[in-house]
């Protein structure tokens, strides 16, 4: 049962151009949802987060949406950049309880020049 | 300050043989979780120890076994190893006692399996 579920799998954006990734969620238990940067060979890094009560956070740029009553959330990265080529996992969890992380399948990211 | 650290970086095993994988969670951290990551798809969830007790546990048999020790690492272990235990291991770290519930990733180990 896949519980996140992400797309696309693979994106290929110009430079300085808007990159977007989708996410879906079943399970309203969830409470929190991060997003994490994966770079080849090595571990996911947390880039950034947000609790449904709120309906869109920005750091720097990257922005996240969300919307609780279609249990849908979506990273926007803004003006990418070469650098932002990575894979990109959505992911949801309790903060309450056990607090496995579910992860959504990957959006493999790719900035040309 | 240290993040969560992994080791080995690298391990070759045969079918059959078990492995023990190794973590050392974020400093503060007293939570740690595992995780496997096959090529191509998103991490799953292995299982979660808190206070050297085994708290939650994913979709994985018991030839997955795990440990944490009161300095909160924690070790991995595989028993009959398959061509399909081939992955990365992630291991995460959080801290249950201060209340927060962010994950922080070490590095992962490349398990091959062969």
């Amino acid at each position: 049962q896949q519980q996140v579920k992400q797309s696309p799998q693979s994106l290929i954006v110009q430079k300085g151009g808007i990159s977007i990734i989708n996410c879906a969620y079943e399970n309203t238990a969830f409470d929190y949802f991060p997003w994490y940067q994966q770079f080849p060979g090595k571990g996911p890094a947390l880039l950034i987060a947000i609790r449904p009560d709120v309906s869109e956070k920005k750091e720097g740029r990257f922005t996240i949406s969300f919307n609780k009553s279609a249990k849908q959330f979506s990273l926007h990265i803004m003006d990418s950049q070469p650098g932002d080529s990575a894979t990109y996992f959505c992911a949801a969890t309790r903060s309450w309880g056990y607090q496995k992380v579910t992860f959504g399948i990957g959006t493999k990211l790719q900035v040309i020049p | 300050d240290a993040g969560v650290t992994q080791s080995p970086t690298h391990l070759i095993k045969t079918r059959g043989q078990q492995v023990t994988l190794r973590c050392s969670p974020k400093s503060g951290h007293d939570t740690v979780s595992w995780y496997q990551q096959a090529l191509g798809q998103g991490p799953q969830f292995i299982f979660q120890y808190y206070e050297e007790e085994e708290r939650q546990r994913g979709n994985f048999p018991d030839r997955f076994s795990g440990h944490q020790f009161p300095n909160y690492s924690s070790e991995l272990n595989v028993n009959a190893l398959l061509l399909g235990d081939s992955a990365l291991y992630l291991c995460a770290s959080s801290s249950t006692g201060q209340g927060s519930y962010e994950q922080y990733f070490g590095p992962g180990t490349r398990l091959t399996v062969t």
